[in-house]
């Protein structure tokens, strides 16, 4: 496999549902991103890991627990969640923090909360 | 903070001919990248350009050029000879240096579609 792969590409999942979304890079970097995607709104940055260290949580609620046990896995861990929270997960990843550095994406799991 | 701007929800272009999607930004940052990325309907962002700040000449990558006008603070994309296959949304984004370099800050995106 190359680039950025996650799974599942698709889940439907209760409000009393627990779930984890995964992540997975093969380009050697050391930064990985969530991002949210929601309808008709510019994407929204979740979390940071660098190095496999959480460097920035843009006030993202409790009910979202990333983890990040490798620099080349990140988990995305889900509970109780509402139904505002359907949405396109991303995951991306690059090299370094610079300006020039490109985040490269997965291609998005697409999560429906009943 | 940074702000990019995007004023074209959608876009129509008729196949083989070139497109400009338009994109302004704003930021206090001496230093920045711009990009722009592709999302099709299956979702995947992919990435199609970079230009940086700095860069006096204006990036290309095949079909893609950037207009790059830095005291008008525009990033507008340009796709030549437009294929089906282009019909996607097309999201303008920026990062800057160098508290914000964490965060890619995304347009809300243009619909193009190419009509055959």
């Amino acid at each position: 496999e190359t680039g950025v792969t996650q799974t599942p590409r698709h889940l439907v999942m209760g409000m009393t549902n627990k779930k984890s979304l995964k992540c997975e890079q093969h380009l050697g970097h050391n930064a990985m991103y969530w991002y949210k995607q929601s309808a008709k709104k510019p994407l929204e940055l979740m979390f940071v890991y660098s190095l496999e260290e959480r460097v920035e949580n843009n006030s993202v609620p409790s009910r979202f627990s990333p983890e990040c046990p490798n620099s080349s896995h990140l988990f995305l861990h889900l509970h109780t969640l509402q139904p505002e929270d359907s949405a396109l997960y991303l995951c991306a990843s690059s090299q370094g923090y610079t300006a020039e550095e490109t985040q490269y994406f997965g291609p998005g799991t697409r999560l429906l909360v009943l | 903070a940074q702000k990019i701007t995007q004023t074209q929800p959608g876009m129509f272009v008729q196949e083989k001919e070139a497109v400009t999607l338009d994109c302004t930004y704003d930021t206090s940052d001496q230093s920045y990248g711009l990009f722009w990325y592709k999302q099709p309907s299956s979702g995947e962002m992919i990435f199609l350009i970079y230009q940086g700040s700095y860069d006096e000449q204006n990036a290309t990558e095949g079909r893609y050029s950037l207009n790059f006008q830095k005291a008008r603070k525009s990033a507008n994309l340009v796709i030549s000879a437009s294929q089906l296959g282009d019909s996607a949304m097309y999201f303008c984004a920026m990062r800057g240096n160098p508290y914000s370099a964490r965060q890619l800050t995304f347009g809300s995106g243009t619909q193009l579609t190419v009509l055959p």
